[in-house]
């Protein structure tokens, strides 16, 4: 089975900390992706990456950061944590020849 | 830029009898594909359904299937012989044929609740 694996399930941060989301997966997928998912906004991309060292902004990647050293690893950074990032976090990772992507069990990160 | 609109936030259905829920996405694209997601209370997504644009039929898995029309940019799941295990939240996605990543593009979701 694929397994898609994010650090935390839940987090709570203090305001102006230096945050770091972890996402592994164990399929050797090239595409890996991090989400945002908000009540009545559904998911939004934060960030892509489709190779080791390479990123794409997505939709929404101001206040985020990411890293991508190893291909089976991609983590999501908020520089200075602010409460307007309290959310749920999905992590994703795909094969570049197929199109099913598949899901981190997300992590719930509470700013305060 | 692509959109997906899932216009019914929440959807309540009885035990054995059939729901669709409703997609709409805009494109200029003519080669995509679209996919159905569920995400339970444990929060995991689970891949539901996928569509190919070029194909013509529509796609099909077990009690699920969908309605696709690709004219009227139209995507909706029908969930026959509804279970309890059905309650979830589901998302209908976009993913371009051509664009770097492969990044999905989702809808707002549609609460789905099943009556006992």
């Amino acid at each position: 089975d694929v397994k898609v694996t994010q650090s935390s399930r839940y987090l709570v941060k203090r305001t102006g900390e230096k945050v770091f989301l972890e996402c592994v997966q164990d399929m050797d997928h090239e595409n890996m992706f991090w989400y945002r998912q908000d009540p009545g906004l559904g998911l939004r991309l934060i960030y892509f990456s489709y190779d080791v060292k390479m990123k794409e902004k997505g939709d929404i990647p101001e206040g985020y950061s990411v890293s991508r050293e190893k291909k089976e690893r991609f983590s999501l950074i908020l520089e200075s944590a602010s409460t307007n990032q309290t959310s749920m976090y999905l992590c994703a990772s795909n094969d570049r020849w197929d199109t099913e992507a598949f899901f981190g069990q997300g992590t719930r990160l509470t700013v305060v | 830029a692509q959109t997906v609109t899932q216009s019914q936030p929440e959807m309540s259905v009885q035990e054995a009898e059939t729901v669709t829920l409703s997609c709409t996405y805009d494109t200029s694209e003519s080669d995509y594909y679209l996919f159905w997601y569920k995400q339970p209370p444990s929060r995991q997504m689970i891949l539901v359904i996928r569509q190919e644009a070029y194909k013509q039929q529509n796609a099909t898995e077990n009690r699920f299937s969908v309605n696709f029309q690709k004219a009227a940019k139209s995507f909706s799941l029908k969930i026959s012989d509804s279970q309890l295990g059905d309650a979830a939240m589901y998302f209908c996605a976009y993913r371009s044929a051509w664009s770097s990543g492969d990044k999905l593009t989702f809808g707002t979701g549609t609460r789905l609740a099943v009556r006992p």
